[in-house]
């Protein structure tokens, strides 16, 4: 079985801070890790992914994540937050192991940047 | 140019009516998938179908039916309408490469059961 947690349900952070949003993941096998963002009324879009290699994945508008096998973790940074960075963002996770096509997603962290 | 779009984008009904809700991406995908968020925000898979086969089918009532006429194409038909399935309806699609390519979403159909 493969699980996400999102342990924070919202995180505001002041404009032109850098911000964190937490994710970490459970699965049996290796993960696909990936990051969505919904605007308010909006479909996700997607952010950025992990398949392999390079522990540190960069991905749109200036958002990134790093892999952290021992910790379970695939954390979203960003150096310098925006007002246009509120939004809800989702982590997800799919096994790589055969016969998994279901893509597992955290409940979501509501980002709050504060001009 | 849309890359999956769905239509209605809002849908009002009585309970016990029956709605289908369509799908079409352009972008060339094998594999396309419905999810329902609700009030919550939570996000769930509901179906998905490679190739015009069903790949995925979680625990939802079978009052829901997917069908796919065509790799582009994904329509969610829903019976009986009950208040519990008033959400928010996402169709999506992947590439052909599975596991590993992210998945593109449509605007979402609000669905609301009166």
């Amino acid at each position: 079985a493969q699980s996400v947690a999102q342990p924070e349900d919202q995180v505001n952070v002041a404009e032109g801070n850098p911000l964190t949003v937490k994710c970490t993941y459970s699965v049996s096998g290796n993960p696909y890790l990936f990051w969505y963002v919904q605007y308010p009324n909006r479909g996700l879009q997607f952010l950025l992914k992990y398949i392999t290699g390079d522990n540190l994945v960069k991905g749109s508008y200036g958002f990134e994540a790093e892999f952290n096998k021992s910790q379970t973790s695939f954390h979203l940074k960003k150096p310098s937050a925006l007002v246009s960075d509120s939004a809800l963002y989702f982590c997800a996770v799919r096994d790589t192991g055969a016969g998994s096509y279901q893509l597992t997603f955290g409940k979501g962290t509501k980002l709050s940047v504060i001009p | 140019d849309t890359a999956v779009s769905q239509t209605p984008k809002y849908l009002v009904t009585q309970m016990g009516n029956d709605k289908s809700i369509k799908c079409e991406q352009n972008l060339g995908h094998d594999t396309m998938y419905w999810y329902k968020q609700d009030s919550k925000k939570f996000l769930k898979i509901m179906f998905s179908y490679n190739n015009k086969e069903l790949i995925i089918n979680e625990t939802v009532p079978n009052r829901f039916s997917p069908k796919s006429p065509d790799k582009a194409h994904l329509n969610l038909h829903i019976n009986s309408l009950e208040l519990g399935d008033s959400a928010v309806y996402f169709c999506a699609s992947s590439g052909t490469s599975g596991r590993a390519n992210e998945q593109f979403f449509g605007p979402g159909t609000r669905l609301t059961v009166l």
